[in-house]
């Protein structure tokens, strides 16, 4: 299978500073036909995952645009331009490039 | 946007069988691709496997392959994932989520299904239990 490893797996953050969160595959997620399947997923606190974005870096609908995701092969980044604190929650990365789709660890994103 | 709607928590005992249901609110669309995810208690997130009801298509994550069921029932757009010989370890949280369907190209010249979980359900507490 392949091996998602996120970091930080825990990201204190004040109010306003930006965050960002690295995730790297243990495969290229560059599929043949030319895109990569690197998909990010927000989970709130008592909450169900939400796809905040796909392929890279594609915003869902409704995402605020403070959210933004870059990235090639095995590397990728989830950056948050000014951290809110409805913000507050598990990230985690996914990659649908190899069956069996396969998350990262997650990242405990909290308020300092 | 549309809502799943899934079943609701369930207790079982060892060795026994779950099956939860997922639903789409207000649609009886076949178009969809549809993933089955488990987070255990503090865990992160596991994939089980996928369907494409509307081809038939079963995908299953090999560590589930022998105890995990997916099938889906056109006529009212509902899917369904059973898993036996439940233990201890199987107490979770399963959510169901689905997307549109993309098939892809494989390396075998067969098909490969992408499963991109767009939408999410509320979840089912399945609780294993002596």
């Amino acid at each position: 299978d392949v091996v998602m490893t996120q970091s930080p797996l825990s990201l204190p953050v004040t109010l306003g500073q930006p965050a960002s969160i690295s995730c790297r595959s243990s495969q290229s997620l560059l599929y043949s036909d030319g895109n990569t399947y690197l998909n990010w997923f927000q989970q709130r606190p008592g909450q169900s995952p939400r796809r905040l974005i796909y392929k890279v870096s594609n915003r869902d609908s409704g995402v605020p645009d403070r959210f933004s995701g870059s990235g090639s092969g095995t590397e990728f980044t989830l950056e948050i331009r000014r951290v809110e604190a409805e913000d507050v929650g598990i990230y985690f990365c996914m990659q649908g490039a190899h069956w069996p789709h396969t998350f990262g660890q997650g990242t405990n994103l909290e308020i300092k | 946007q549309e809502h799943l709607v899934q079943s609701g928590a369930e207790v079982k005992k060892p060795g026994s069988s779950v099956k939860v249901s997922c639903k789409a609110s207000g649609g009886t669309s076949n178009s969809y691709s549809i993933s089955w995810v488990r987070q255990a208690p503090g865990q992160g997130l596991e994939w089980m496997g996928g369907s494409i009801p509307l081809f038939g298509t079963l995908t299953y994550a090999q560590r589930f392959q022998d105890r995990v069921t997916i099938t889906a029932d056109k006529s009212t757009s509902t899917d369904y994932m059973e898993l036996s010989s439940l233990t201890s370890e199987d107490t979770a949280i399963y959510y169901c989520a689905r997307a549109d369907i993309v098939v892809l190209p494989a390396v075998d010249g067969g098909d490969f299904y992408y499963y991109g979980m767009d939408v999410w359900g509320p979840g089912t507490t399945v609780t294993v239990s002596s």
